[in-house]
């Protein structure tokens, strides 16, 4: 019940294209959904986060689309570009605990 | 700059040799936790620590110690008995109020031959 399942685990587009990574999860008293991007060789860094209470998040040009009913949630990456290339974690947590659940990545490549 | 500071970035062991990985945060945050990373998987939680002198298990402790004898630091001890220890790991830190969002540190990749 701690998992977060993460699809598709690689994923190729072109320039421009709009990439769609999913997850879901199965424990309700998760209420914080963040993603992170890693480079690499680095460490992952924080993207964008949602909370259950609102349905999407839009940062520049990361979008968080929640299910709160069927219980996953998405990440978009509009207009994409060869410099979004990298390996994408969603995950999942209680915002008390601070103990983070991850999905198991999608690398994403965008093509020039 | 306030950040979280691994070292070393590699680390090359014996088998049956037990390491330890540091990892330093000026960031005053109250929070450390330590994950292991591996290809195809996502990370998986060790240790982690809410205040000093206080720590628990994560999901995978075996095989693993560590301490929190300072708020900065919380070092990482990969013992003998952790049967495949080849994988990259990563600390991170947050605030106390602001458990949800962690920072990570740049990672070691151990690698044990």
């Amino acid at each position: 019940q701690q998992q977060v399942k993460q699809s598709p685990q690689s994923l190729i587009v072109q320039k421009g294209g709009i990439p769609i990574i999913n997850c879901a999860y199965e424990n309700t008293a998760f209420d914080y959904f963040p993603w992170y991007q890693q480079f690499p060789g680095k460490g992952p860094a924080l993207l964008i986060a949602i909370r259950p209470d609102v349905s999407e998040k839009k940062e520049g040009r990361f979008t968080i689309s929640f299910n709160k009913s069927a219980k996953q949630f998405s990440l978009h990456i509009m207009d994409s570009q060869p410099g979004d290339s990298a390996t994408y974690f969603c995950a999942a947590s209680m915002l008390w605990s601070g103990k983070l659940i991850f999905g198991q990545g999608t690398t994403l490549q965008v093509k020039p | 700059d306030g950040g979280i500071t691994q070292s070393p970035k590699y680390l090359f062991r014996k088998e049956g040799q037990n390491v330890t990985l540091s990892c330093e945060q000026n960031l005053n945050h109250d929070a450390m936790y330590w994950y292991r990373q591996d290809p195809g998987q996502g990370l998986r939680l060790i240790y982690y620590s809410q205040i000093v002198n206080d720590f628990q298990k994560g999901d995978i402790a075996e095989g693993y110690s560590v301490s929190r004898e300072k708020k900065e630091s919380f070092p990482l001890t990969v013992t003998s008995a952790q049967k495949n220890p080849t994988a990259f790991y990563l600390c991170a830190s947050s605030l106390a109020e602001e458990r949800h969002e962690a920072f990570f540190g740049q990672g070691t990749r151990l690698t044990v031959v």
